[in-house]
Formats: C-alpha cells, sequence, structure tokens
C-alpha cells in the first residue's frame, strides 16, 4: 500500500514564525501537492512538484514555498506564519499524471 | 455540487436508497477525473476515476458519468450505508504547460439517515 507520511498532525506556532510542513511517501512518486482545507472552501492548491527539484504554484501559493530536493519528500515552508495561515494542510502524492493521488492524515495547523 | 462560501452543500438520504452527488468542474481541457470520500479527521480516500475518454465508469456500488458536454460529473452510490456517511469531493486533472495539477471542488456532505 501506498504510504504518504505528513509529519505532525497537529502544530501550533506563533505568529511570524518560520514553519516546516514535511511530506514522504514510499512509492517513487514523481508527483506530489499540498493542498490547504478550509471549511466550505474545499481543497485548494498550494504548490506541486512534478520532479525533484521542479515545482509549479498553485492556486493560492502566496505566503508560502515549497522544497523537494528528494523525490520522496515534499516540504511546504511558511516563511513567516500568520494567523490567516490556521488550516488544515493535506499532502498528496502520485506516480505520474492521470493517476489517483494518495493523500497524507493531514496536519492542522494553529498560528496564534 | 460546486459552491462557494462556508457552507458545504449537503445530501440526506435513507438508508438502503441510492445517492447522487453532483458536480460541476470548470476546464473543458481537464482530461482525468477523480470522487475522493473524506471522513472526519481523515485524509481523503480515492473511491473511483474516470478518463475523459469515457462517459460512464462502474465499480462496487459506485458509478461516475461524465458529461463533458456540459461539464459535469456524478457520483452515484447504490443501496447506501451508514458508513457512507462523509463528504465527497470530485477533482479534475488540469494540462498546464505539460505539467497538470490536480485541482477540487467544494465538497458535498452526505448523510445516512439509519
Amino acid at each position: 500500500d501506498v504510504k504518504v507520511t505528513q509529519s505532525s498532525r497537529y502544530l501550533v506556532k506563533r505568529t511570524g514564525e518560520k514553519v516546516f510542513l514535511e511530506c514522504v511517501q514510499d512509492m517513487d512518486h514523481e508527483n506530489m501537492f499540498w493542498y490547504r482545507q478550509d471549511p466550505g472552501l474545499g481543497l485548494r492548491l498550494i504548490y506541486f512538484s512534478y520532479d525533484v527539484k521542479m515545482k509549479e504554484k498553485g492556486d493560492i501559493p502566496e505566503g508560502y514555498s515549497v522544497s523537494r530536493e528528494k523525490k520522496e519528500r515534499f516540504s511546504l515552508i511558511l516563511e513567516s506564519a500568520s494567523t490567516n495561515q490556521t488550516s488544515m494542510y493535506l499532502c498528496a502524492s502520485r506516480l505520474t499524471v492521470n493517476t489517483e493521488a494518495f493523500f497524507g492524515q493531514g496536519t492542522r495547523l494553529t498560528v496564534v | 455540487g460546486e459552491s462557494v462560501g462556508l457552507h458545504l452543500p449537503t445530501l440526506s438520504v435513507q438508508e438502503g436508497d441510492n445517492s447522487i452527488i453532483n458536480c460541476a468542474y470548470s476546464n473543458s481541457a481537464s482530461d482525468y477525473f477523480i470522487w475522493y470520500k473524506q471522513e472526519s479527521g481523515k485524509g481523503p480516500q480515492f473511491i473511483i476515476d474516470i478518463r475523459s475518454n469515457m462517459d460512464k465508469r462502474q465499480g462496487q456500488r459506485v458509478t461516475v458519468l461524465l458529461n463533458k458536454t456540459v461539464k459535469h460529473l456524478s457520483l452515484q452510490i447504490a443501496a447506501t450505508q451508514p458508513g457512507d456517511s462523509a463528504v465527497y469531493f470530485c477533482a479534475e486533472n488540469r494540462p498546464r504547460f505539460g505539467n497538470e495539477k490536480l485541482t477540487f471542488g467544494t465538497g458535498t456532505r452526505l448523510t445516512i439517515i439509519p
């Protein structure tokens, strides 16, 4: 079974802190994604990566950056956390285009 | 269906009945579609997918219908069970300069009434 693991289930950070959310997949998938999920807004794409060191902005990239130095790991970085970044963050990976994406359990981030 | 805002579309169905969840997608170039189920406290889980060269695909108790003319996708769940209660999302694969992003709708909450 494909496993997508997010480093934390719950995280509380202070405004202005630099925050790292880590995601690791164990199936040699090419594509990886970061989404945030807010009530009534569904999953909104922040960034995605189609290969190592390659990244593309999603629909809401402002305030975020990403890093993919190794194929199995995709990190989401909040350069200076703000309260409006309080959300559920979901990582996903897929083998290649037009295949199903597998999700991690999510990280609930609270910025105070 | 799709909506923007704080209120999730909801659908309540009697246990044992069939349910239909609808989704409108936005990009006529989208070529692959997926339905996901999300239970409370969990990440979304794959249910069924369909490629744009098909208009219907069936799985176990689920059927997805694709109408490209009106850019509409539906998920039919037969003989619903209490475990089907969840939020359901449709996702579309959008080609973008050769790199393809996977975009989700806002979701529909399905409640099965015992």
